[in-house]
């Protein structure tokens, strides 16, 4: 079974300061993707990765993939009031297939305080 | 470009009484779809996807189920709700053939309050 932790759960963090958000998962996986949730709201997705020690950055976010160590983390940079939300990772389980049967972390709520 | 649409966006059902959710994909063809749990503060559970017409696996026993009476329909059903049912429920689609750099594509939700 495929299990997916992230911590921190909560995380409160003032305008301006740099913060990682971790994403550790079980077993084998060959994609991982960071989804963003405003309240009440549907997911948004972030990023999409696929291969060990890849990177993206989408603006004050950038993700990143260790494959071997079954981590990614999620990386805020210089944070602003509009990144408050909750962020999700979601693993594939296994290689290969053509569904996307994600088992997700449980998200962590990221608060920015001005 | 293509569109998820889901109803209802909010509903409030008795305990014992039926449900149907819809959701529908437009822009694309034979998608994968998928429909996805979500209890008040946690994760996502993935509570059954379908590859095609008629074709439903089913990833938790529980008292829902889900049909594909056609190409881009996807529908959850239960006959009696309980309390545990309530939560706000996703459907998600994915193209076919995979494209592994396209993510999950979620709709807006259905948030369900059983009383």
């Amino acid at each position: 079974e495929l299990k997916v932790e992230q911590n921190p759960l909560f995380l409160s963090m003032q305008e301006g300061k740099n913060y990682t958000i971790y994403c550790n998962y079980s077993t084998t996986s060959d994609r991982l993707y960071w989804y963003r949730q405003d309240p009440g709201k549907s997911l948004e997705s972030l990023f999409v990765l696929l291969s060990n020690g890849a990177v993206k950055q989408e603006g004050r976010l950038m993700a990143s993939l260790d494959t071997k160590a079954r981590l990614s983390t999620l990386h805020i940079t210089a944070a602003v009031h509009d990144l408050s939300a909750t962020y999700f990772c979601a693993v594939h389980l296994g290689s290969g297939g053509s569904n996307y049967k994600l088992t997700f972390g449980k998200g962590t709520l990221l608060t920015v305080n001005p | 470009s293509q569109t998820i649409h889901q109803w209802p966006a909010t509903l409030v059902q008795p305990v014992g009484s039926p449900l149907s959710l819809e959701c529908t994909v437009e822009g694309t063809s034979n998608p994968n779809l998928y429909w996805y749990r979500q209890a008040a503060g946690r994760g996502l559970q993935l509570l059954f996807y379908s590859v095609g017409i008629g074709q439903i696996s089913s990833e938790v026993p529980q008292n829902l189920s889900a049909s594909r009476p056609q190409d881009r329909q996807f529908i959850l059903s239960s006959k009696k709700l309980l309390l545990s049912d309530s939560g706000f429920y996703l459907c998600a689609w994915s193209q076919q053939p995979t494209d592994y750099n396209s993510p999950l594509h979620f709709g807006n939700g259905t948030r369900l309050t059983v009383t």
